[in-house]
């Protein structure tokens, strides 16, 4: 059962326009969610990310939102352009007190391709 | 460079041959996560160490698995009797957590194994 999923495997996009990358997720103890982005034969990079007490974290060209009623959060980055192409992958982390292993759960990723 | 390094990048081996992987964290972070990815699937949660002592382990560690870390730096992933199904891309993460706050987990670039 897939606690964090990402139902668009692919998305195009023109360069200079946004790019709307979702996901949704059905663990209502998630607490933190974060978004990586990640090339060929690299390692995941570490985007942004917004704990459930907002519904909206900004940085640069990238805005995630949090809809907690709906377990949905967006991913929207503008302009977008060539070198945003990528995988992005959103994961989520349930809080647990004292020791707890924020082990993240990771969804399935977007391949995101940014047209010049 | 001051990021998660993994070593070697690649490895190809045959079936029931043992291999190690090697993790070196960002310096100062207390935590080591453990993470397998394969085709088309988001990274899944292995292990994951605070200082040297190992927290959690994800039922997807058999006991052909073992991590350590000793005095709570680097860590070795080993896989005993490898199997075909084992081939993946094996990603090591670390980050710094005080208290109860949210920690950013970074990436290393990964170790490609393929089993033969």
């Amino acid at each position: 059962d897939q606690q964090v999923k990402q139902n668009s495997p692919s998305l195009s996009v023109q360069e200079g326009r946004i790019s709307i990358l979702n996901c949704d997720y059905t663990n209502s103890m998630f607490d933190y969610f974060l978004w990586y982005k990640k090339y060929p034969a690299e390692g995941p990079t570490f985007l942004i990310s917004i704990s459930s007490i907002k519904d909206k974290n900004e940085d640069g060209r990238f805005t995630v939102f949090l809809n907690k009623s709906a377990k949905h959060l967006s991913l929207h980055i503008v302009p977008s352009q060539p070198g945003d192409s990528a995988v992005y992958f959103c994961a989520a982390r349930v809080a647990y007190s004292g020791a707890g292993s924020y082990q993240l759960t990771f969804g399935k990723g977007t391949k995101l391709s940014v047209i010049p | 460079d001051t990021g998660v390094s993994q070593n070697p990048r690649h490895k190809i081996t045959k079936r029931g041959q043992n291999v190690t992987f090697r993790c070196d964290p960002i310096s100062e972070h207390n935590r080591l996560y453990w993470y397998r990815q394969t085709l088309g699937q988001g990274p899944e949660f292995l292990t994951y160490f605070q200082n040297e002592a190992q927290l959690e382990k994800s039922r997807l560690l058999s006991d052909r698995f073992s991590a350590e870390r000793p005095k709570g730096s680097f860590s070795t992933l080993e896989i005993q009797r490898t199997e075909q199904g084992d081939s993946a891309m094996y990603l090591c993460a670390s980050s710094f957590i005080s208290g109860g706050g949210a920690d950013t987990q970074y990436f290393g670039p990964g170790t490609r194994l393929t089993v033969l």
